[in-house]
């Protein structure tokens, strides 16, 4: 099964309008941790933003905010008032494992901001 | 500045000659990791090393060798490159220790390899 699910390959949306990627997981452990990447043209990696499997409060860094969803196990990004710079592509990621050592990607979702 | 060196950026190479592509961190993390990522697949691991002289096959390892001799450095070898190894190749580490925590990757900025 996969551990990481982004069943969205492709995405647009109007610019400076709201977006949400979808993003699903699967992992027995107590223990783990979500991440969002953003990888734009130029093919950095570019850290977005991280949501602790204990945390309770949704995660949110700037436009960016995470949508966790622990009992479906999901945890959408939702991008608010996106921008031409925002099109790029995203992964999601999970942390687990007892070093912390498995790190497991989606296989992402392009989105395009249209102006 | 807390970084992950990887060189070259890009690289033209012909099928059967071997390259090396290096990758160096000044974080002092354990876990060091070589990723590949092609469109519709994502980041696929391709060996990883929990720390100096430890290293171990991820899922996609046929054609390529690594080594950590050293904390810092893990590069990735490809004895006889092949076509199909034409990719977007990534080194990342990573600081291990109980979970959850908030520290993910640190990436390289990719080495784009071309196999004619």
């Amino acid at each position: 099964a996969q551990k990481i699910t982004q069943t969205q390959p492709g995405m647009f949306v109007q610019e400076k309008e709201a977006v949400t990627l979808d993003c699903t997981y699967d992992t027995s452990d107590q223990s783990y941790g979500l991440f969002w990447y953003k990888q734009p043209s130029s093919g950095e990696m570019i850290f977005l933003i991280y949501q602790g499997s204990y945390d309770e409060q949704n995660a949110t860094e700037g436009r960016y905010s995470l949508n966790f969803q622990k009992a479906r196990k999901s945890a959408n990004l939702v991008i608010s008032a996106s921008q031409l710079g925002d099109s790029a592509m995203y992964f999601c990621a999970m942390r687990e494992g007892s070093y912390g050592n498995q790190f497991y990607f989606g296989t992402g979702t392009s989105l395009t901001v249209i102006p | 500045e807390a970084q992950v060196t990887q060189n070259p950026r890009y690289l033209i190479t012909v099928t059967g000659k071997k390259l090396t592509v290096t990758c160096s961190q000044n974080m002092n993390h354990e876990y060091m990791s070589w990723y590949r990522q092609d469109p519709g697949l994502g980041l696929r691991q391709i060996y990883y090393s929990m720390n100096v002289e430890v290293t171990d096959k991820g899922d996609v390892p046929e054609g390529y060798k690594v080594s950590r001799k050293e904390k810092r450095n893990f590069p990735l070898i490809l004895e006889s490159p092949s076509p199909n190894q034409t990719s977007l190749y990534f080194c990342a580490s990573i600081r291990t220790g109980t979970l959850p925590s908030s520290y993910g990757y640190t990436f390289g900025s990719g080495t784009r390899l071309t196999v004619v």
